[in-house]
């Protein structure tokens, strides 16, 4: 069967840096997404990679390895608006999105 | 003003009723999907659209249908067979960008409550 993992909670303090990793097992790759989606919000795009390596966007960046089938989003410099859930999400080779059921990420001052 | 709107935001549902959620895009975007969030779980694909009149089941479609008549609109229908529709259900297009990349974009939800 199809499978991502995710940590289910995570504090961190303001002005630090977390990383959320997210590993998955799916039939076929075509990419790997990071959402975030605040408590009773619809999810916002953060970031896609396809190719290993890490994509660097602003504060927020994310790493991927096929090989190893892992995933990370790194937030740097947290504010307390980052406190949200983020979600990871696999595309697989029916083009059709698996989704992680999400790290709620807890910033504290 | 470009986006995607649902409505309603909240909707109350009785027992053996049907109730249609609405989903509107002006971003001229092909594909539109269906999802279900329950606390602690994924999202759940309902129902997906990649071209007008013309409509696939996802992983949990019992229950549930839709219609394609316009590519602006893809409107869901929770029937009374759904035994358990209490959730949040989310709208998305997809934006495809070349043969293998397609990033789906959220409205903002309805809630589903049953009476």
């Amino acid at each position: 069967g199809q499978n991502i993992d995710q940590p289910t909670e995570m504090t961190a303090t303001e002005g630090a840096i977390v990383q959320i990793n997210c590993t998955y097992q799916t039939s076929g790759f075509n990419g790997l997404f990071w959402y975030q989606q605040h408590a009773g919000e619809a999810p916002t795009f953060l970031s896609y990679n396809v190719l290993d390596g890490l994509e660097e966007k602003g504060r927020f960046s994310s790493f991927l390895s096929r090989s190893k089938g892992y995933s990370y989003l790194l937030l740097k410099e947290l504010q307390m608006k980052d406190s949200a859930s983020y979600l990871c999400a696999v595309m697989d080779s029916n083009y059709q999105l698996i989704w992680g059921a999400g790290t709620k990420l807890i910033i504290k001052p | 003003d470009g986006g995607i709107t649902q409505s309603p935001k909240y909707l109350f549902r009785k027992e053996g009723q049907n109730v249609t959620l609405s989903c509107e895009q002006n971003l001229n975007h092909d594909a539109m999907y269906w999802y279900r969030q329950d606390p602690g779980q994924g999202l759940r694909l309902i129902y997906y659209s990649q071209i007008v009149n013309d409509f696939q089941k996802g992983d949990i479609a019992e229950g549930y249908s839709v219609s394609r008549e316009k590519k602006e609109s893809f409107p869901l229908t929770v029937t009374s067979a759904q035994k358990n529709p209490t959730a949040f259900y989310l709208c998305a297009t997809g934006n495809r960008q070349g043969r293998r990349k397609e990033t789906q974009y959220f409205g903002p939800g309805t809630r589903l409550l049953v009476l």
